[in-house]
């Protein structure tokens, strides 16, 4: 299995601009996790997905983020408009089990590095 | 409120030099303890889980174990590809998503 797939790796943009960050989880997982990660907060969850129904939104830091799922193979997570407090590592992780399912681990992808100037 | 507190914030170490990584956590009903490794520009990789005081798990040079209130990630030996950030990480009190520590960034020098 290729592992978490995310695109792209990197993005530059400016503010005001609207960013799309894209998901494949590994085959058959069932949850799948969007994670933003800087140095001053470390990684923090976004949102999750299981069985492509979004569970927790809580950790979306304002309206200008959307996240979807339209299938077991694909999501995307959304900002729009951008701004230059956005900039930060965003991962996307899968997972197997049953919901909530945080007793089991995650498989992250390599990470979509966003700069917002 | 949930917290996960990884000390120290970095470590250096020379090949050979063994040393521990503390996790402290303050979350009600552990419900297992994660811990993993990240190398620069990549995402966080699977290296353990521990669901019980008392627990350990060895793989090669690393052996994490777990207290009611912390676990440790022991390095014996270490060598320079072991050099990493390594992050832990544990389920909050309502079950609703993983709490990671900011981690501990590992440099083993030649």
């Amino acid at each position: 299995d290729a592992g978490v797939i995310q695109s792209p790796r990197h993005e530059v943009t400016e503010m005001g601009q609207e960013v799309t960050l894209r998901c494949k989880p590994i085959s058959g997982h069932n949850s799948l996790f969007w994670y933003r990660q800087t140095m001053m907060r470390g990684l923090e969850l976004l949102i999750y997905f299981n069985n492509n129904v979004p569970i927790d939104d809580s950790g979306m830091p304002e309206d200008r983020f959307s996240a979807k799922m339209p299938n077991a193979s694909f999501s995307t997570l959304k900002i729009q408009p951008s701004e230059p407090r956005d900039s930060a590592v965003y991962f996307c992780a899968s997972s197997s089990g049953l919901a909530p399912n945080f007793g089991n681990e995650q498989f992250f992808g390599p990470g979509t590095r966003l700069t917002v100037l | 409120e949930d917290q996960v507190t990884q000390s120290p914030e970095a470590l250096r170490l020379q090949e050979g030099e063994s040393s521990s990584l503390n996790c402290s956590y303050t979350v009600s009903g552990l419900r297992g303890l994660f811990w993993y490794r990240q190398d620069p520009g990549k995402g966080p990789e699977f290296l353990f889980t521990l669901y019980s005081a008392g627990e350990e798990k060895e793989k090669e040079r690393l052996k994490a174990t777990l207290t009611k209130k912390e676990s440790f990630l022991h390095i014996t030996a270490p060598k320079p590809e072991d050099s990493a950030t390594y992050l832990c990480a544990v389920p909050n009190t309502g079950f609703q998503k993983l709490v990671f520590g900011t981690g501990t960034r590992l440099l083993v020098s030649p």
